[in-house]
């Protein structure tokens, strides 16, 4: 039974417009998220996190929203880039993020046209 | 942010053969590193935990015979995968936990089992 899904395999956006990443939990022991970018045959680089204590973190172009009653987040990349062209995976822990799993969804694959 | 590299970044042996991979963080000091597998098209998967100076901890459906993992200093974790088969072929990433409690991954290694 996967606890973090990713629903969405891939997603198609303009260059300029918003990419929105959806990410959606079951277990609400956890109360820490990260999303990571990945490239083809490299490791996941972090990009941004959340703490459960909070509904909204930006970081420049990219901000990560926290529904906790509805067991969601998403990512917002805006403007998007060809370069943000990667898969990106969403994270969950229940140890603040520093220690024990994290547990993992499958990826969403963007894809920014020019 | 934080380096973690992984030597060597593609490998292919002989069923029955052992291999080591080598996970080092370069610019900073992780008492603990994981190790996760990627299997295509399925999410990232936390094998164990390597915790310095002790004896790693193994998720479950994970064989701590087959994955030897060493964590002599508190920059360099070992996987060796011991007798190899072709179902051991996968992405294996490791991670170290850096500044600000944030898994940093390495690039992967990628193994193939003949």
């Amino acid at each position: 039974d996967q606890q973090v899904k990713q629903n969405s395999p891939s997603l198609s956006v303009q260059e300029g417009r918003i990419s929105i990443l959806n990410c959606d939990y079951t277990n609400s022991m956890f109360d820490y998220f990260l999303w990571y970018k990945k490239y083809p045959a490299e490791g996941p680089t972090f990009l941004i996190s959340i703490s459960s204590i909070k509904d909204k973190n930006e970081d420049g172009r990219f901000t990560v929203f926290l529904n906790k009653s509805a067991k969601h987040l998403s990512l917002h990349i805006v403007p998007s880039q060809p370069g943000d062209s990667a898969v990106y995976f969403c994270a969950a822990s229940s140890y603040g993020g520093s220690q024990g799993n994290l547990i993992f969804g499958k990826g969403t694959k963007l894809s920014v046209k020019p | 942010g934080a380096v973690v590299s992984q030597h060597p970044s593609r490998v292919i042996c002989k069923s029955g053969t052992s291999v080591k991979i080598e996970c080092r963080s370069l610019d900073f000091q992780a008492t603990t590193m994981f190790w996760y597998r990627q299997f295509p098209k399925q999410s990232l998967m936390l094998m164990a935990t390597s915790n310095e100076g002790s004896k790693a901890t193994y998720e479950q459906g994970v064989e701590k015979d087959k994955f030897l993992i060493n964590h002599a200093s508190l920059t360099l974790s070992t996987l060796t995968v011991t007798s190899a088969h072709p179902e051991d072929s996968s992405f294996y990433i490791c991670s170290g936990v850096g500044p600000q409690w944030t898994q940093y991954f390495g690039p992967g290694t990628r193994l193939l089992v003949l």
